[in-house]
């Protein structure tokens, strides 16, 4: 595909239910990051990946969040135990540099409603 | 910790008319300030890209510039259409990192 990918589009889950997200990078992108959009606020940084490691995770909300990235592509973010505050678009982007300083391009997102 | 706010969070103008939409930021150190448009129930799509060292990057009908001495980004859009309504979001990446710190956006309607 031509760009970013992400699956589900929509995802709902009963409080305390785990979900996982995916995300398909551009092919060849290094950096991949992901993004929590809460309605009517801009995108907030959650983490980065280069390549397969994790350089920075300091966006994660709890320790109930965890991604990875093992093989340098795909992503998934993981959110256990789920609570109504973790409704929200989840965006994922990737970038061609290792820097991760250049155009990021954006999946449509995936919206989780939390009930 | 970079806040970025865009003023005014809505705006709708007649079809032909100019738009002009601000961006300010509060740590200059900045490695680059990028524009994207979001449409509902999508992802967001990069229009302009500049540089701290530019003063201003051109596509087509949006010319963005940047002060970064006042902490400012202003991206205009000549003779707009129906078609440009949607959310305009800017955001900062930082000169330490690659984070992108984005502002809420401004929403715009273009009447036909």
């Amino acid at each position: 595909g031509a760009g970013v990918s992400q699956s589900p589009r929509y995802k709902v889950a009963k409080r305390g239910q785990d979900v996982a997200l995916r995300c398909d990078p551009i092919s060849g992108h290094v950096s991949l990051f992901w993004y929590q959009q809460a309605l009517g606020q801009g995108p907030e940084f959650l983490t980065y990946f280069q390549n397969e490691a994790q350089l920075d995770k300091s966006g994660l909300p709890s320790d109930r969040f965890f991604a990875e990235r093992p093989e340098g592509s795909v992503s998934t973010l993981k959110i256990q135990r789920t609570q109504q505050e973790d409704s929200a678009v989840y965006l994922c982007a990737s970038s061609f540099r290792t820097s991760g300083r250049d155009t990021q391009y954006f999946g449509p997102g995936t919206r989780l409603t939390v009930l | 910790k970079q806040e970025v706010t865009q003023i005014p969070a809505a705006l709708s103008v007649p079809e032909g008319e100019n738009l002009v939409l601000n961006c300010s930021f509060t740590d200059s150190a900045i490695y680059n300030l990028q524009w994207f448009r979001q449409d509902p129930g999508k992802g967001l799509t990069s229009l302009l890209l500049i540089q701290s060292s530019q003063r201003e990057q051109t596509s087509g009908r949006l010319n963005a510039s940047l002060d970064k001495s006042s902490g400012r980004s202003t991206l205009y859009i000549a003779a707009s259409q129906p078609g440009d309504s949607a959310t305009y979001l800017c955001a900062a990446q930082g000169g330490a990192d690659y984070k992108l710190s984005f502002g809420a956006g401004t929403t715009v309607t273009v009447r036909a």
